[in-house]
């Protein structure tokens, strides 16, 4: 139930187009949902983050859109560029108490061709 | 956000020694993380360290073989113990900010290389 189901585990796409990963979870405890960017060699990257009381977040060419009632989400990054090859991780957080526990979709490896 | 730095950034050992890495925050932070990403997969959590309280645990992970210090708001270390090469990942710690608890920074990371 504290699981978060990302795909596709990879994906290719054309400079310009658009990538799409999507993102689903079981548990309605989860109230944070954060999306983070990891380039080989570093540590994640917090890039955007909603909560389910919005319907989608645009941050420049990312966009989550979040839909409360199918509990899925999902990363559109629009006019997608070589420097956006990199693996991308959906999470949710809960908080047991203490402290907000993060729970991480198991990747999406992005390579944008040019 | 917060400057998160790690040391070592990467290291060969030897198994049966046992690795303690360092992370340095340069601001207080409330809540520190440690987690495991072992090579092409997701990142899972190890422990939760609070200051001035021991370390809180996920299941599959014990303190005796992963002991976790936090001996004040900008400082923990990690030990890897009686290391194996199943135990070859990075690790990772994170950082909540007060006032933006629902967030966690990352440090860059500690490669970990059991031969």
């Amino acid at each position: 139930q504290q699981q978060v189901k990302q795909s596709p585990q990879s994906l290719i796409v054309q400079k310009g187009g658009i990538s799409i990963i999507n993102c689903a979870y079981e548990n309605t405890a989860f109230d944070y949902f954060p999306w983070y960017q990891q380039f080989p060699g570093k540590g994640p990257a917090l890039l955007i983050a909603i909560r389910p009381d919005v319907s989608e977040k645009k941050e420049g060419r990312f966009t989550i859109s979040f839909n409360k009632s199918a509990k899925q989400f999902s990363l559109h990054i629009m006019d997608s560029q070589p420097g956006d090859s990199a693996t991308y991780f959906c999470a949710a957080s809960m908080y047991p108490g203490g402290y907000n526990k993060l729970i991480f979709g198991a990747g999406t490896r992005l390579a944008v061709h040019p | 956000s917060a400057v998160i730095s790690q040391k070592p950034s990467r290291d060969i050992c030897q198994r049966g020694t046992s690795l303690t890495i360092q992370c340095q925050v340069d601001s207080q932070v409330t809540m520190m993380f440690w987690y495991r990403q072992q090579p092409g997969q997701s990142l899972t959590l190890i422990a939760t360290a609070n200051q001035g309280s021991e370390a809180t645990y996920e299941s599959g992970f014990v303190i005796d073989k992963f002991p976790i210090s936090r001996p004040n708001l900008t400082f923990s270390t990690l030990t890897v113990s009686n290391m194996s090469p199943e135990d070859s990942s990075i690790y990772l710690c994170s950082v909540e900010i007060r006032g933006r608890e629902e967030t966690q920074y990352f440090g860059p990371g500690t490669r970990l290389l059991v031969l």
